[in-house]
């Protein structure tokens, strides 16, 4: 297993486009965090799967984003009409449980022009 | 609610010596986590260092240990003996382990900087 895979690694997009991330946890853990984190900050929690269930969602996740987990494996985060304040690290981590296992992938950097 | 704090923005050692970086948390809940985690520049979150609300022993991981001090709210990072690897961002985090939000909360975070 070679960890939690984002993709792309970096976006660039125009204000008002639509993007979409994709992020493939380590196999066997049944829980999946996304969090966002804008330049020096930490990352804040945005939203929360277990297996392809949505169980808790952060009042930063406006209605332009959506965050979708079908079949409890991968997970998508789309963010429609993008504008500049979207522009972050966006990060996803996989867990098995409740306890340390938190495994962070690498990130997709968004930059909206 | 969870709130950590690192007010050390940034801080510089010299290659070989220790290193503290501060870490204070607030909560009202008893069962709780507290993690270190290190972000280079490549961007991702490195794992460093847990501690269990519950731990009598404060936690050790090779060159890292954390100074849990329950009473006071703190939970410092210690990194014996730096290495030019070491510099990076590092930031502490807590969360629940019991009810509640499952969701990490994090710090600002700290700039490290190991010299030669």
């Amino acid at each position: 297993d070679t960890g939690v895979s984002q993709d792309p690694r970096h976006k660039i997009t125009k204000r008002g486009q639509n993007v979409t991330f994709r992020c493939d946890p380590i196999s066997e853990h049944n829980r999946l965090y996304w969090y966002r984190q804008t330049l020096g900050q930490g990352p804040e929690f945005l939203t929360y799967f277990q297996n392809e269930a949505q169980l808790e969602k952060s009042r930063l996740l406006s209605d332009r984003f959506s965050a979708e987990r079908p079949k409890g494996s991968f997970s998508t985060l789309e963010i429609q009409r993008t504008e500049q304040g979207d522009s972050a690290m966006y990060l996803c981590a996989s867990s098995s449980n409740r306890g340390r296992g938190y495994t962070f992938g690498s990130g997709t950097r968004l930059t909206v022009v | 609610a969870q709130k950590i704090t690192q007010t050390q923005p940034g801080m510089f050692v010299q290659e070989k010596e220790a290193v503290t970086l501060d870490c204070t948390y607030d909560t009202s809940d008893q069962s709780y986590g507290l993690f270190w985690y290190k972000q280079p520049s490549s961007g991702e979150m490195i794992f460093l260092i847990y501690q269990g609300s519950y731990d009598e022993q404060n936690a050790t991981e090779g060159r890292y240990s954390l100074n849990f001090q329950k009473a006071r709210k703190s939970a410092n990072l210690v990194i014996s003996a730096s290495q030019l690897g070491d510099s990076a961002m590092y930031f502490c985090a807590s969360h629940l382990t019991q009810g509640g939000s499952e969701k990490l909360v994090f710090g600002k975070g700290m700039k490290l900087t190991v010299n030669p």
